[in-house]
């Protein structure tokens, strides 16, 4: 298996344009998780969902954020418009369940995102 | 809600010595406590879990303890190497048993020659 597949693995935007992130989580996990990496914050949930349907997304910033899993292969998290405080390195994760279970949940190589 | 500390920041240590990382949580228990490894530019990946049934917990030189009456976990790496270096996360279920993982923001360990 390759693993959670993130992309692109760099992003640079000008502020108000719109970034759009995506990932293929790993065949036969269920839930899939939008994480955000920060300095100051360090790793932060934005969203998950269990079998594609979105559970908790109390960690989305604002409404700017919008995240889709139309199927169980992909998901995106898009930006609308973006601002410089969004810069950071976003990470998708999947697992066989919420929690990880006993073997964790497999993170995918993040997408640096920079908006000037 | 649940808060997750981890002491230090960084911890330098030298090859061969045993590096010991902290990791405290701040109300209920939770049914199990995991670490993760992450390098420069790279997502974390999973090394361990442990239960709240279990003291301790190996695999190869790693060590794992968790204590629920101090609220804390401990993690081992024996014998260290420079490939060790790295920053090292703790990780526990947000609701106990159920729901996403909240993250500590992690020990960058660094393991000099």
């Amino acid at each position: 298996d390759a693993g959670v597949i993130q992309s692109p693995r760099h992003e640079v935007t000008e502020m108000g344009q719109e970034v759009t992130l995506r990932c293929k989580p790993i065949s036969g996990h269920n839930s899939l998780f939008w994480y955000r990496q920060t300095m100051m914050r360090g790793l932060e949930l934005l969203i998950y969902f269990n079998n594609n349907v979105p559970i908790d997304d109390s960690g989305m910033p604002e409404d700017r954020f919008s995240a889709k899993m139309p199927n169980a292969s992909f998901s995106t998290l898009k930006i609308q418009p973006s601002e410089p405080r969004d810069s950071a390195v976003y990470f998708c994760a999947s697992s066989l369940s919420e929690t990880g279970g006993a073997i964790g949940y497999t993170f995918g190589s993040g997408t640096r995102l920079t908006v000037v | 809600s649940q808060k997750i500390e981890q002491n230090s920041e960084a911890l330098n240590i030298q090859e061969g010595k045993t590096a010991t990382l902290t990791c405290n949580y701040t109300n209920y228990s939770p049914a199990y406590l995991q670490w993760y490894r992450q390098d420069p530019g790279r997502g974390p990946v999973f090394l361990l879990l442990i239960r709240e049934n279990e003291k301790e917990k190996r695999k190869e030189r790693l060590k794992v303890t968790f204590d629920t009456t101090l609220k804390q976990s401990l993690f081992h790496i024996t014998a260290s190497q420079p490939a060790d270096s790295a920053t090292y996360l703790c990780a526990l279920a947000s609701g106990g048993s159920q729901g996403n993982l909240i993250f500590g923001k992690g020990t960058k360990l660094s393991v000099k020659p």
